[in-house]
């Protein structure tokens, strides 16, 4: 009973390729997260869903493009990888606003572009 | 805009030394600040938080006080474990709407037998 996953877990792939990452959240939480950490463990957010609906977008390269289905999926699909794409990317879900919002982390996806 | 300064690791302590990790912020109005623990391999979760100004927040030990006059947020424990050995980030939140998180730059903590 995973509260945040993804899949997959590692992933490996050569420049130029195209690839998704998964996520789903069995919080009834209405709004999800994508972020990228970098080697040296900088967390930076890269889009926000609530209710299906974008409300954040950060400088982040057109090749990046997030897609929510329904609420407790946000998947993050990527075109024409490049080496500096190579990061762990966390998935992540919060309640409604209105109470405390905490974030709930996935246990990220470790993508290495060769 | 809104930013989350905290020291530049790794920070390497013995067991059942006492932990400090400093975390200044930049915001307007009331944000709510937190602390979360990354440890080896896996996502980051919440340790403790802190929504208004003299809240504290605490949690396995761990501890921090919203400071309004000093913008700060220190983390202290008193004996740290080696269990305790993860990356610590400070975060805020702005009050009001649809807000991001903004993330410091984690700090390691290594603690050693």
């Amino acid at each position: 009973d995973t509260a945040v996953s993804q899949t997959p877990k590692y992933l490996v792939t050569q420049m130029g390729n195209d690839k998704s990452i998964k996520c789903e959240q069995n919080l009834g939480h209405d709004t999800m997260y994508w972020y990228k950490q970098d080697s040296k463990k900088f967390l930076k957010i890269m889009f926000s869903y609530n209710n299906k609906e974008l409300i954040i977008n950060e400088t982040v390269p057109n090749r990046f493009s997030p897609k929510s289905p329904d609420k407790a999926h946000l998947n993050l699909h990527i075109n024409s990888l490049e080496l500096g794409d190579s990061a762990v990317y966390f998935c992540a879900s919060s309640p409604p606003r209105g109470g405390f919002i905490e974030q709930f982390f996935g246990p990220g996806t470790r993508l290495t572009v060769l | 805009g809104n930013s989350v300064t905290q020291m530049e690791g790794p920070v390497t302590l013995s067991e059942e030394a006492f932990l400090t990790i400093n975390c200044t912020y930049t915001a307007t109005g009331y944000p709510s600040l937190f602390w979360y623990v990354q440890y080896p391999g896996e996502g980051l979760q919440l340790l403790l938080k802190a929504t208004k100004a003299d809240d504290k927040g605490s949690n396995k030990g761990f501890e921090a006080t919203y400071r309004k006059e000093t913008t700060s947020f220190h983390l202290e424990k008193g004996s740290v474990q080696v269990s305790d050995s993860a990356v610590y980030f400070c975060a805020l939140l702005p009050s009001g709407g649809y807000q991001k998180v903004t993330f410091g730059i984690g700090t390691k903590l290594q603690v050693i037998p």
